[in-house]
């Protein structure tokens, strides 16, 4: 049963570009979680999808920023016109259910480098 | 809002010792979930003990354990038999509904 699985791994843009990062999760499992991590900082919570709905955005940035979960394919987080500080590790999250606890199990990561 | 504060930016541990990485929390919930994981080079978020705050009894993970103290909404970790392997950065986490919440991480250098 492999595990979350996102790429790229590593994703160099140039100032005012798009990213779109990529995650698919584990086999069974309909919750997908965003998280942002900054150089030297704890994981921050973006977005928390469903197949198909956005659950809880409240901490994704109000420009520039989505994310979609298709029924089909992979969860996608896009960064339009990227800048600096958008330069980090992007973690994607995927659990079988919703509900105060179910385990999220963390893909590798794609590192973000804005030049 | 919730917060996790994890004081200790930096520790060290000699092999084979002892070390207790320190985390508090700030909530008003009653029932909520506590997590640490561990986050060596590869960056890789490995989950390493989670504690459910209606249970009393301290979570144990073979040389990994949990002092939780509801009532001062403290977490710390305790890693015996320190082994290099356990050299990463280490983070509290806390969860009421669906979204985790992370403290700012503990870097932990474990010499031989």
């Amino acid at each position: 049963n492999a595990g979350v699985m996102q790429n790229p791994r590593h994703l160099v843009r140039r100032r005012g570009q798009e990213a779109r990062l990529r995650c698919s999760p584990m086999k069974g499992h309909s919750h997908v979680y965003w998280y942002r991590q900054l150089p030297e900082e704890g994981l921050k919570f973006m977005v928390y999808l469903q197949k198909e709905n956005i659950i809880d955005e409240s901490g994704m940035p109000k420009e520039r920023f989505s994310a979609e979960f298709p029924k089909e394919g992979p969860s996608i987080l896009r960064i339009q016109q990227v800048v600096r500080g958008d330069s980090a590790a992007y973690f994607c999250a995927s659990s079988p259910a919703s509900g105060w606890y179910n385990e999220q199990f963390f893909g590798p990561g794609t590192r973000l480098t804005v030049l | 809002a919730q917060t996790v504060t994890q004081s200790q930016p930096e520790m060290s541990v000699q092999e084979a010792e002892t070390v207790t990485l320190s985390c508090t929390y700030d909530t008003s919930e009653n029932n909520y979930y506590l997590f640490w994981y561990k986050q060596p080079p590869s960056r890789q978020m490995i989950l390493v003990i989670r504690q459910e705050a209606y249970k009393q009894q301290n979570a144990t993970e073979n040389r990994f354990s949990v002092n939780f103290q509801k009532a001062a909404k403290s977490f710390s970790l305790k890693i015996s038999d320190s082994q290099l392997g356990d050299t990463a950065m280490y983070f509290c986490a806390f969860m009421r509904t669906d979204k985790l919440i992370f403290g700012t991480g503990t870097r932990l250098q474990v010499f031989p």
